[in-house]
């Protein structure tokens, strides 16, 4: 069955520790997005791709990195730049175009 | 300033009742608007979407009408089922045909559907 992939499903970050949410996608979309979601507010855009080999910062990209090596594969970096990273992030996927976003079952991620 | 605005966050409704779910938006550049279902620690699921050239398209149960001149748009779900408890978000997109890395969402209303 085709789909989006995230792990892990949860995962705790210490104090000045990066930690990286992992992003897999087999529906051969071109493009990826990663969403950050807090508690009562709507989805904001981290980062997006529409390509390989290249990516977009999208509202809130401070203190959040990623990479896009392969079409299948969209991993984000929460750093310890990211002073409130407590939250449900989702990573989703769309052919470029007027298609629906696809989204992945999230990552909650804890501050320790 | 919020662009995409569902300002019921909670709404009840009876199991064969009608829900309505609302959104305004501000921006009147925005051409394509989406709706999609999220339950509790899972990702959202699209539902059904509307291009701005339309005033209403319709999808078994559900159906969503849009009013360009007031800039707001709602979705009904006819009848109501217990399975439709979740949280809906209303998004717009400011390039219908291009990426949709650019989908705005507003923060979304609790349906909840008594048997």
């Amino acid at each position: 069955d085709g789909g989006i992939t995230q792990s892990p499903k949860y995962l705790f970050r210490k104090e000045g520790q990066n930690v990286t949410l992992s992003c897999e996608q087999n529906l051969n979309h071109d493009a990826m997005y990663w969403y950050r979601q807090d508690p009562g507010q709507g989805l904001r855009l981290i980062y997006y791709s529409q390509i390989v080999n290249d990516f977009q910062k999208g509202d809130i990209a401070e203190g959040y990195s990623v990479s896009r090596e392969k079409k299948e594969s969209f991993p984000l970096t929460v750093t310890s730049a990211q002073k409130n990273p407590t939250a449900f992030y989702l990573c989703a996927s769309s052919q470029v175009g007027p298609e629906k976003l696809f989204f992945g079952s999230g990552t909650q991620l804890s501050v320790l | 300033d919020q662009q995409v605005k569902q300002n019921s966050p909670s709404l009840s409704v009876q199991e064969g009742r009608i829900s309505i779910l609302n959104c305004d938006y501000t921006n009147s550049m925005f051409d394509y608007f989406l709706w999609y279902k999220k339950y509790p620690a899972e990702g959202p699921t699209f539902l059904i979407s509307i291009s701005s050239i339309k005033d209403k398209n319709e999808d078994g149960r559900f159906t969503v009408f849009l009013n360009k001149s007031a800039k707001h748009l709602s979705l009904h779900i006819v009848p109501s089922q217990p399975g439709d408890s979740a949280v809906y978000f209303c998004a717009a997109s400011l390039n219908y045909g291009g990426s949709q890395g650019n989908l705005i969402f507003g923060k979304g209303t609790k349906l909840s559907v008594k048997p």
